[in-house]
Parts: structure tokens; C-alpha cells; sequence
């Protein structure tokens, strides 16, 4: 099986720009969740959609959004950029294997806001 | 408030040697706790994982041991090899399945292996 591929790897933007990060999930996985990753915060829950629906969310203001579609493939949005956006962008899908949960990365799509 | 911790920011071990790597958690309420393997400017990738209604799993040369009354579990490898050198991450959720993807992680240790 292919694991979690995610597009761009790597993104320069500037401030005030907007920025659409994809990932597709491991076949036969429904939920997709993102994470953003910095030196100074470590590894932070964004989102996680499910069946094209968001079912959780982390404490990220508005200008972070996502979506997904039917094929579970997901999109991240961020407008608006700020200097502090600049990150790793962690995409993960997950499953249920003999009762244990199990949650797949993506190699991140490396973001920097100049 | 960090609810998953990780207080050794790193942990030296020989090649061959067992490698214990610790983690404590403050919310009771967790219930799926997952160990993670990183080097940078990767991915994490997923080694091990717990349910709550467990005490010990095992996969190959990984072991999770998960002790809910003091809130704490840990993740042993043995034997430890040069290619186990990266920075580990724990990392727990709750709220059941419909929660299990919003996992919250500790700050990692950093693992190296002597030969």
C-alpha cells in the first residue's frame, strides 16, 4: 500500500499570500487530520475531517481551514499569511488494526512565509 | 498546559543495550497512547500503539508499557541498534475513536545509540 503522500514539499510564500496544501490519505482510509509542527510549539492538531466533514478541531484561528473530498483526498488553506505560519505541515491518516489505532504521516509540506 | 510529557529531552544508549524511553500524561481521559519515530524533515513515522484496556504491547523489538494509575507509559526497544537514533515522540488522545485522531504530543527525547 502507498502511504500518505502530501504536495507541495516544499512552499515559499510571502506575508499577506494565501496557500492550499494537499494530501491524499492511505487507500481505504476516511480521516484525514493536520498537524503543524514548529521548534518552539512541537507537533499541534490543526483539523481532522472524516467523510467530508470536520469532525475535530485544535485551537487554530479562522484563517486555517480545510476540507475534504470524496475520495478522502484533503485540502489545508491558510490565507492570510503571517511570519509565524512558517512551519512543517504534517498530513496523517488513521485506521483501526485488531483494536489497536494506528495513525500514518505524511513526509510535510515544509512552508516558509518571508 | 502541557498534558503529555516528555522529561528526558534526550537518552544515550549502547548498541545492543535495552533503550526505555518515558512518558506522563495528566488527562485520565486519554485513551489511545501512540509512539512515534522522527528524523528531521520527515514525517513522523507511527512504531507502536495502547489502548487503555491494555498494560503492555508488542511489536518486534518494540514494547509499550502503560501504567494508568500513575499516568505514565513507556515505550522499551530491545536490542537497540545505530538505526534507532532519531527523536521520539508520544502521543495520546481521547474521546474514543470518533476523538483518537486529535492526538496531542509530548515535546520527544532525543535517542542515539553508541556503537
Amino acid at each position: 500500500k502507498a502511504g500518505v503522500t502530501q504536495t507541495p514539499r516544499y512552499l515559499i510564500k510571502t506575508r499577506g499570500q494565501q496557500v492550499t496544501l494537499s494530501c491524499s490519505p492511505i487507500s481505504g482510509h476516511r480521516s484525514v487530520s493536520w498537524y503543524q509542527q514548529t521548534p518552539g510549539q512541537g507537533l499541534q492538531f490543526l483539523f481532522e475531517y472524516f467523510s467530508e466533514t470536520q469532525r475535530n478541531k485544535g485551537n487554530f484561528p479562522g484563517r486555517f481551514s480545510g476540507r475534504q473530498f470524496s475520495n478522502s483526498r484533503s485540502e489545508m488553506n491558510v490565507s492570510t499569511l503571517e511570519l509565524g505560519d512558517s512551519a512543517l505541515y504534517l498530513c496523517a491518516s488513521s485506521s483501526l488494526q485488531g483494536g489497536d489505532y494506528e495513525q500514518y504521516f505524511g513526509p510535510g509540506t515544509r512552508l516558509t512565509v518571508t | 498546559d502541557q498534558q503529555v510529557k516528555q522529561n528526558s529531552p534526550s537518552l544515550s544508549v549502547q548498541e545492543g543495550r535495552i533503550s526505555i524511553l518515558n512518558c506522563d500524561y495528566t488527562n485520565s481521559m486519554f485513551d489511545y497512547f501512540l509512539w512515534y519515530k522522527k528524523y528531521p524533515a520527515e514525517g513522523p513515522t507511527f512504531l507502536i500503539s495502547i489502548s487503555s484496556i491494555k498494560d503492555k504491547n508488542e511489536d518486534g523489538r518494540f514494547t509499550v508499557f502503560l501504567n494508568k494509575s500513575a499516568k505514565h507509559l513507556s515505550l522499551h526497544i530491545v536490542p537497540s541498534q545505530p538505526g534507532d537514533s532519531a527523536v521520539y515522540f508520544c502521543a495520546a488522545s481521547a474521546g474514543g475513536l470518533q476523538g483518537a485522531q486529535k492526538l496531542v504530543f509530548g515535546q520527544g527525547t532525543r535517542l542515539t545509540i553508541n556503537p
